[in-house]
């Protein structure tokens, strides 16, 4: 079955300990995403891939870092978390562009 | 200004209604116009999509473009209760598209 997959789907965490969502799909898309969704403010694109060792900032990427180092993975990881990155997290593949992308089934994280 | 502006309703109807969602956007020269469902609790599914202005069908779906207005359009016909949902538009450049709010649809039978 093609998907995406996140783990973990739920976390809970302390300011300043470190993280990493993983995110995974088996489509062998080129492109890889991730956005945080937040109430009132829609989805925001956070950073996305385009190709293995090529990543690029979206519209919120202060605090997370990413890496692509496989085209399958594409983890999201936050150095030192603060509240208000308590957010909800989904990652996406696309064959093109950004185009047609499938979404993960979301990561809630939550930074007391 | 948000650039891509739409209303989080909620819109609720009745059972058979049709259903028109609707977006703005402020960036003339977005490419690619795109409609996404997401059920509570589950990421977003992709309905359709389409580069030009006109209509685009795909069953009980339609979605319109008008590039001159900068306006999108998702029409639901026969809409049902497992149409509740909220309902993103996006649109955007290659590699970065950009998502309105979502407006939230109820379907009561």
């Amino acid at each position: 079955e093609a998907q995406v997959t996140q783990n973990p789907r739920y976390l809970i965490t302390v300011t300043g300990k470190k993280l990493t969502v993983t995110c995974s799909q088996n489509m062998n898309h080129e492109y890889m995403s991730w956005y945080r969704q937040d109430p009132g403010l829609g989805l925001r694109q956070i950073y996305y891939s385009m190709n293995v060792e090529v990543t690029d900032k979206g519209d919120v990427p202060e605090g997370y870092k990413v890496s692509r180092k496989e085209k399958r993975n594409f983890p999201l990881i936050l150095e030192s978390p603060s509240p208000n990155q308590t957010s909800l997290y989904f990652c996406a593949s696309s064959l093109d562009r950004g185009i047609e992308q499938y979404f993960g089934p979301g990561t809630r994280l939550t930074v007391t | 200004q948000k650039e891509v502006e739409q209303d989080p309703g909620p819109l609720s109807v009745p059972e058979g209604a049709i259903v028109s969602l609707n977006c703005t956007y402020s960036n003339s020269a977005f490419q690619y116009f795109m409609w996404y469902r997401q059920y509570s609790r589950k990421g977003p599914e992709l309905l359709m999509y389409t580069y030009s202005s006109g209509n685009k069908e795909d069953g009980r779906f339609t979605a319109q473009v008008d590039k001159s207005s900068k306006y999108i359009s998702l029409f639901i016909r026969d809409s049902q209760p497992s149409d509740s949902a909220t309902y993103l538009c996006a649109t955007g450049f290659d590699y970065i598209p950009t998502f309105g709010r979502g407006t939230s649809l109820i379907v009561h039978p």
